[in-house]
């Protein structure tokens, strides 16, 4: 158990909804992190948010938003759903942004993920 | 920004036999992590390599980071059962963003 926790586990709905998906970090956590993971396929960076501020994006559509909450949980927001969009969507957090003992960048902590089923 | 290619992209092996997956880029890499995803779960962090030339070992899994910082090993010796999934690396930079390798799936055959 990584203390990442992420609901739904599973959610199925139709193409042209939205859905909001939700991760509470590990305790202690500033930084979390979304991931989209389609069927056999790698993790597709999504976004990043730090204390509340979004501080990175990678690959995320425009139809898809994100935000951390003062409480540090997050929520990913996807709208207008397409059957490609069908995938697990992981949320990961991490103690914090910047140096480790100027090692870089802290380790990832991994939810459960959602499976997210467009029909 | 940063692209890591990793192969390959699976790999079959007995039981007892060893295992390398590979990462490289194209540029020099502050660090790079190695997570690894058993079927049906999340990825978990294995281990960060940041020196250059860096080896690390868990017990049979050996970690290394190239000279130049642009390459990086995982082997498994005598690879088990247990050992199934498919390791991802991973280069994260200060900044917040994230990019992870196509993963190597393992399958060992008992």
């Amino acid at each position: 158990d990584s203390g990442v926790t992420q609901t739904p586990k599973h959610l199925i709905t139709a193409t042209g909804q939205r859905v909001t998906l939700r991760c509470s970090p590990r305790s202690g956590d500033l930084s979390v992190y979304w991931y989209q993971q389609s069927l056999d396929q790698g993790l597709q960076f999504l976004i990043q948010y730090y204390n509340g501020e979004e501080r990175a994006k990678g690959n995320i559509l425009e139809r898809f938003s994100a935000q951390q909450f003062p409480d540090l949980h997050s929520e990913l927001n996807l709208s207008s759903l397409e059957l490609g969009d069908s995938a697990l969507y992981f949320c990961a957090s991490s103690v914090a942004l910047g140096q480790r003992g100027g090692s870089g960048v802290y380790e990832q902590y991994f939810g459960p993920g959602t499976r997210l089923t467009v029909t | 920004g940063q692209q890591v290619m990793q192969i390959p992209q699976y790999q079959h092996v007995q039981e007892g036999e060893d295992f390398t997956t590979y990462c490289n880029s194209s540029t020099t890499l502050s660090n790079i992590q190695w997570y690894k995803q058993r079927p049906g779960g999340h990825p978990v962090f294995l281990i960060q390599l940041v020196k250059s030339g860096e080896v690390k070992k868990q017990k049979r899994l050996t970690f290394q980071f190239g000279e130049a910082k642009k390459n990086s090993s995982l082997h498994i010796t005598a690879t088990q059962t247990t050992d199934v999934g498919t390791y991802f690396c991973a280069i994260n930079t200060n900044a917040g963003k994230s990019t992870f390798g196509d993963g190597t799936t393992l399958t060992v055959k008992p």
